[in-house]
């Protein structure tokens, strides 16, 4: 039940193109949904992040989709560049009662073709 | 400013040996958590520390791991008699929190590369 789950383990766009990453999981005590973004040699850093009160947040190319009654969430990246190209993970955590741990997905491996 | 510290960047163990990982968090930060990254496992929690509160040890996979924080700041993560599994890389993360206030943004650090021979 502490399992989140993510697709496509890898994914390739062209440049200028869509990336969408999905997520799932399990657990209805989760109240908190980030996106790291991870570059080879680095630790993972925060993209963008949704609370289940809301359905959609954008933040400039990024957008996450949140689909409470399906236990769903994803990433798209609008006008995908080749600087996007990274592992993308999705993450759950009940903030107050799991003091924040992160679960993660498996990761995606994003490609952006020029 | 400073973002969160590790060391060593590298470390190369033979089985059997015990290692300590240090982490330094962003200065502040009262929370601080140890995850480990695998290719078989993906990135997985292994301890949390919030301020005086008891760690939270649900992630640790054995009884070979241990962590410590010492006066609120640094962070050592310590594995005895390493096993070829523990191969990995450790990462540490911080973030901001006051009493049971969560910012939820966890900065992570670069990370120790541990390989086991």
């Amino acid at each position: 039940q502490q399992q989140v789950k993510q697709s496509p383990q890898s994914l390739i766009v062209q440049k200028g193109g869509i990336s969408i990453i999905n997520c799932a999981y399990e657990n209805t005590a989760f109240d908190y949904f980030p996106w790291y973004q991870q570059f080879p040699g680095k630790g993972p850093a925060l993209l963008i992040a949704i609370r289940p009160d809301v359905s959609e947040k954008k933040e400039g190319r990024f957008t996450i989709s949140f689909n409470k009654s399906a236990k769903q969430f994803s990433l798209h990246i609008m006008d995908s560049q080749p600087g996007d190209s990274a592992t993308y993970f999705c993450a759950a955590t009940a903030i107050y009662n799991q003091g924040g741990k992160l679960i993660f997905g498996q990761g995606t491996e994003l490609s952006v073709k020029p | 400013g400073a973002g969160v510290s590790q060391s060593p960047s590298n470390k190369v163990t033979e089985k059997g040996k015990d290692v300590e990982l240090r982490c330094d968090p962003i200065s502040g930060h009262t929370a601080l958590y140890w995850y480990r990254q695998s290719l078989g496992q993906g990135l997985e929690f292994l301890i949390y520390f919030q301020g005086n509160s008891a760690p939270d040890k649900s992630g640790l996979p054995s009884d070979r791991f241990s962590a410590e924080r010492t006066g609120g700041s640094v962070s050592t993560l310590t594995i005895q008699r390493t096993q070829q599994e523990d191969s990995a890389v450790y990462l540490c993360a911080s973030s901001w929190t006051s009493g049971t206030f969560f910012t939820n943004e966890q900065f992570f650090g670069p990370g120790t590369r541990l390989t086991v021979l």
